[in-house]
Protein backbone atom coordinates (compact mmCIF):
# COMPACT_ATOMS: atom_id res chain seq x y z
CA UNK A 1 0.00 0.00 0.00
CA UNK A 2 0.76 4.16 0.26
CA UNK A 3 3.49 5.47 2.53
CA UNK A 4 3.97 8.74 3.14
CA UNK A 5 7.31 10.47 4.61
CA UNK A 6 7.18 14.03 6.34
CA UNK A 7 9.98 15.88 7.12
CA UNK A 8 10.64 17.55 9.47
CA UNK A 9 8.67 16.86 12.92
CA UNK A 10 9.57 19.58 14.03
CA UNK A 11 10.00 23.41 12.69
CA UNK A 12 10.36 26.36 14.25
CA UNK A 13 10.62 29.78 12.01
CA UNK A 14 11.06 33.48 12.75
CA UNK A 15 7.60 35.48 12.21
CA UNK A 16 7.58 36.44 8.61
CA UNK A 17 10.02 34.37 7.54
CA UNK A 18 9.03 30.98 5.21
CA UNK A 19 8.60 27.41 6.32
CA UNK A 20 8.90 24.99 3.87
CA UNK A 21 7.31 21.02 4.60
CA UNK A 22 8.27 17.97 2.58
CA UNK A 23 7.02 14.70 1.93
CA UNK A 24 7.52 11.97 -0.18
CA UNK A 25 4.67 9.11 -1.53
CA UNK A 26 5.38 5.51 -2.88
CA UNK A 27 2.35 4.75 -5.11
CA UNK A 28 2.45 6.22 -8.52
CA UNK A 29 -0.90 5.29 -8.60
CA UNK A 30 -1.86 7.95 -6.33
CA UNK A 31 -3.09 11.30 -7.99
CA UNK A 32 -4.52 13.40 -5.45
CA UNK A 33 -1.99 15.14 -2.44
CA UNK A 34 -3.67 17.52 0.11
CA UNK A 35 -2.10 19.07 3.21
CA UNK A 36 -4.27 19.56 6.41
CA UNK A 37 -3.76 22.18 8.82
CA UNK A 38 -4.73 20.72 12.94
CA UNK A 39 -5.04 22.95 15.41
CA UNK A 40 -5.40 21.49 19.44
CA UNK A 41 -8.65 19.55 20.09
CA UNK A 42 -9.65 20.31 16.23
CA UNK A 43 -9.72 17.68 13.13
CA UNK A 44 -7.78 18.17 10.13
CA UNK A 45 -8.64 21.02 8.09
CA UNK A 46 -7.50 21.61 4.47
CA UNK A 47 -5.39 24.37 3.35
CA UNK A 48 -4.55 23.56 -0.04
CA UNK A 49 -4.37 20.45 -2.55
CA UNK A 50 -2.72 19.38 -5.56
CA UNK A 51 -3.73 17.17 -8.40
CA UNK A 52 -1.27 15.08 -10.42
CA UNK A 53 -1.62 16.85 -13.71
CA UNK A 54 -0.39 19.85 -11.71
CA UNK A 55 3.19 20.74 -10.67
CA UNK A 56 2.13 23.62 -9.08
CA UNK A 57 -0.72 25.63 -6.63
CA UNK A 58 -0.82 28.83 -4.81
CA UNK A 59 -3.13 30.51 -2.51
CA UNK A 60 -2.26 33.63 -1.22
CA UNK A 61 0.62 32.84 1.34
CA UNK A 62 -0.02 29.07 0.59
CA UNK A 63 1.41 26.90 -2.36
CA UNK A 64 2.13 23.18 -2.94
CA UNK A 65 4.45 21.85 -5.44
CA UNK A 66 4.34 18.68 -6.81
CA UNK A 67 7.49 16.31 -8.57
CA UNK A 68 5.73 12.96 -10.09
CA UNK A 69 8.87 12.20 -11.10
CA UNK A 70 10.49 11.90 -8.13
CA UNK A 71 7.76 11.46 -5.74
CA UNK A 72 7.41 13.92 -3.77
CA UNK A 73 5.21 17.10 -2.86
CA UNK A 74 6.06 20.44 -0.55
CA UNK A 75 4.19 23.31 1.66
CA UNK A 76 5.28 26.07 1.20
CA UNK A 77 4.27 28.94 3.64
CA UNK A 78 5.38 32.70 3.30
CA UNK A 79 5.17 35.96 5.33
CA UNK A 80 4.46 32.97 8.42
CA UNK A 81 2.58 34.54 11.20
CA UNK A 82 1.82 33.35 14.73
CA UNK A 83 -1.71 32.00 14.14
CA UNK A 84 0.02 29.89 11.38
CA UNK A 85 1.32 27.68 14.46
CA UNK A 86 -0.24 24.14 14.14
CA UNK A 87 0.49 20.74 13.41
CA UNK A 88 0.28 20.28 9.38
CA UNK A 89 -0.06 16.57 7.80
CA UNK A 90 0.58 15.84 4.12
CA UNK A 91 -1.66 12.92 2.31
CA UNK A 92 -2.10 11.03 -0.87
CA UNK A 93 -4.79 8.97 -2.55
CA UNK A 94 -6.16 7.83 -5.60
CA UNK A 95 -8.86 10.45 -6.32
CA UNK A 96 -11.79 9.45 -8.21
CA UNK A 97 -12.94 6.38 -7.14
CA UNK A 98 -14.18 4.63 -4.30
CA UNK A 99 -10.76 3.44 -2.62
CA UNK A 100 -9.68 6.94 -1.75
CA UNK A 101 -9.15 6.71 2.16
CA UNK A 102 -6.28 9.39 2.42
CA UNK A 103 -2.70 7.70 3.72
CA UNK A 104 -1.44 10.71 6.00
CA UNK A 105 2.30 11.60 6.92
CA UNK A 106 3.38 11.64 10.53
CA UNK A 107 2.67 15.25 10.69
CA UNK A 108 4.96 18.48 11.07
CA UNK A 109 5.01 20.53 14.49
CA UNK A 110 5.46 24.20 12.62
CA UNK A 111 6.07 26.63 15.40
CA UNK A 112 5.98 30.68 14.79
CA UNK A 113 8.92 32.43 17.02
CA UNK A 114 7.68 36.06 17.60
CA UNK B 1 -20.28 26.93 5.99
CA UNK B 2 -21.27 23.21 6.50
CA UNK B 3 -19.90 21.17 8.78
CA UNK B 4 -19.19 17.42 10.12
CA UNK B 5 -20.32 17.12 13.11
CA UNK B 6 -19.43 14.28 16.18
CA UNK B 7 -20.83 13.15 19.04
CA UNK B 8 -19.98 12.76 22.02
CA UNK B 9 -16.65 14.78 21.91
CA UNK B 10 -15.36 12.22 24.57
CA UNK B 11 -16.33 8.40 25.30
CA UNK B 12 -14.31 6.98 27.78
CA UNK B 13 -15.73 3.00 28.20
CA UNK B 14 -14.48 -0.18 30.45
CA UNK B 15 -12.60 -2.83 27.92
CA UNK B 16 -14.70 -5.27 26.70
CA UNK B 17 -17.73 -2.74 26.09
CA UNK B 18 -19.41 -2.00 22.85
CA UNK B 19 -18.86 1.79 21.99
CA UNK B 20 -20.66 3.74 18.82
CA UNK B 21 -19.15 6.75 17.89
CA UNK B 22 -21.82 8.96 15.95
CA UNK B 23 -21.43 11.61 13.09
CA UNK B 24 -23.46 13.83 11.03
CA UNK B 25 -21.96 14.33 7.82
CA UNK B 26 -22.23 17.50 5.91
CA UNK B 27 -25.79 16.76 4.22
CA UNK B 28 -25.13 16.92 0.39
CA UNK B 29 -21.89 14.53 0.23
CA UNK B 30 -21.85 10.65 -0.15
CA UNK B 31 -19.15 9.79 0.88
CA UNK B 32 -18.20 8.91 4.41
CA UNK B 33 -15.03 8.22 6.23
CA UNK B 34 -13.84 6.93 9.55
CA UNK B 35 -10.29 7.56 10.47
CA UNK B 36 -8.05 7.19 14.39
CA UNK B 37 -5.21 9.05 15.38
CA UNK B 38 -3.38 7.55 18.28
CA UNK B 39 -1.92 10.16 20.42
CA UNK B 40 0.80 11.93 18.91
CA UNK B 41 1.11 9.53 15.87
CA UNK B 42 -1.02 10.51 12.65
CA UNK B 43 -4.17 9.98 11.32
CA UNK B 44 -4.95 6.23 10.28
CA UNK B 45 -7.70 5.63 7.72
CA UNK B 46 -9.89 2.96 9.09
CA UNK B 47 -12.97 2.64 6.59
CA UNK B 48 -14.75 4.57 3.37
CA UNK B 49 -18.67 4.33 2.85
CA UNK B 50 -20.60 4.78 -0.42
CA UNK B 51 -23.90 3.81 -1.33
CA UNK B 52 -25.13 1.63 1.64
CA UNK B 53 -21.97 -0.50 1.93
CA UNK B 54 -18.17 -0.58 2.40
CA UNK B 55 -16.12 0.89 -0.22
CA UNK B 56 -12.84 0.51 1.36
CA UNK B 57 -11.16 -0.63 4.86
CA UNK B 58 -7.75 -0.55 5.98
CA UNK B 59 -5.91 -3.48 7.95
CA UNK B 60 -7.32 -1.90 11.30
CA UNK B 61 -10.57 -2.36 10.53
CA UNK B 62 -11.36 -5.98 11.54
CA UNK B 63 -14.24 -7.72 12.84
CA UNK B 64 -15.05 -5.64 15.86
CA UNK B 65 -15.14 -3.00 13.77
CA UNK B 66 -18.65 -1.93 11.88
CA UNK B 67 -20.41 1.13 9.96
CA UNK B 68 -23.64 2.07 9.73
CA UNK B 69 -25.89 4.58 8.36
CA UNK B 70 -29.18 4.04 10.10
CA UNK B 71 -31.00 6.92 8.16
CA UNK B 72 -30.21 10.26 6.35
CA UNK B 73 -28.24 12.25 7.96
CA UNK B 74 -26.05 9.90 10.44
CA UNK B 75 -23.19 7.59 9.96
CA UNK B 76 -21.99 5.57 12.72
CA UNK B 77 -18.94 3.43 13.93
CA UNK B 78 -18.87 0.34 16.49
CA UNK B 79 -16.49 -1.05 18.24
CA UNK B 80 -17.99 -4.53 19.59
CA UNK B 81 -15.48 -5.43 22.16
CA UNK B 82 -13.42 -2.84 22.91
CA UNK B 83 -9.55 -2.79 23.66
CA UNK B 84 -7.25 -0.63 25.42
CA UNK B 85 -5.67 -0.28 22.31
CA UNK B 86 -8.54 1.46 20.50
CA UNK B 87 -7.92 4.69 22.56
CA UNK B 88 -7.32 7.11 20.29
CA UNK B 89 -8.89 10.21 18.23
CA UNK B 90 -11.75 8.54 15.93
CA UNK B 91 -12.53 11.38 12.75
CA UNK B 92 -15.38 10.86 10.72
CA UNK B 93 -15.33 12.75 7.66
CA UNK B 94 -17.11 13.44 4.37
CA UNK B 95 -17.14 14.39 0.35
CA UNK B 96 -19.44 14.69 -2.53
CA UNK B 97 -19.45 13.27 -5.64
CA UNK B 98 -16.81 10.47 -6.86
CA UNK B 99 -14.46 12.80 -8.64
CA UNK B 100 -14.83 15.71 -5.91
CA UNK B 101 -12.62 16.58 -3.05
CA UNK B 102 -11.73 17.20 -0.33
CA UNK B 103 -12.85 15.37 2.26
CA UNK B 104 -14.00 17.36 5.21
CA UNK B 105 -13.52 16.45 8.88
CA UNK B 106 -15.13 16.47 12.08
CA UNK B 107 -13.75 17.87 15.11
CA UNK B 108 -13.50 13.92 16.71
CA UNK B 109 -14.19 12.14 19.38
CA UNK B 110 -11.61 11.34 21.98
CA UNK B 111 -12.22 7.52 23.23
CA UNK B 112 -10.44 6.16 26.04
CA UNK B 113 -10.46 2.69 26.86
CA UNK B 114 -10.11 2.07 30.58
Amino acid sequence: GENVEQHPSTLSVQEGDSAVIKCTYSDSASNYFPWYKQELGKGPQLIIDIRSNVGEKKDQRIAVTLNKTAKHFSLHITETQPEDSAVYFCAASKAGGGADGLTFGKGTHLIIQP
Amino acid sequence: EPEVTQTPSHQVTQMGQEVILRCVPISNHLYFYWYRQILGQKVEFLVSFYNNEISEKSEIFDDQFSVERPDGSNFTLKIRSTKLEDSAMYFCASKGEAGSQPQHFGDGTRLSIL
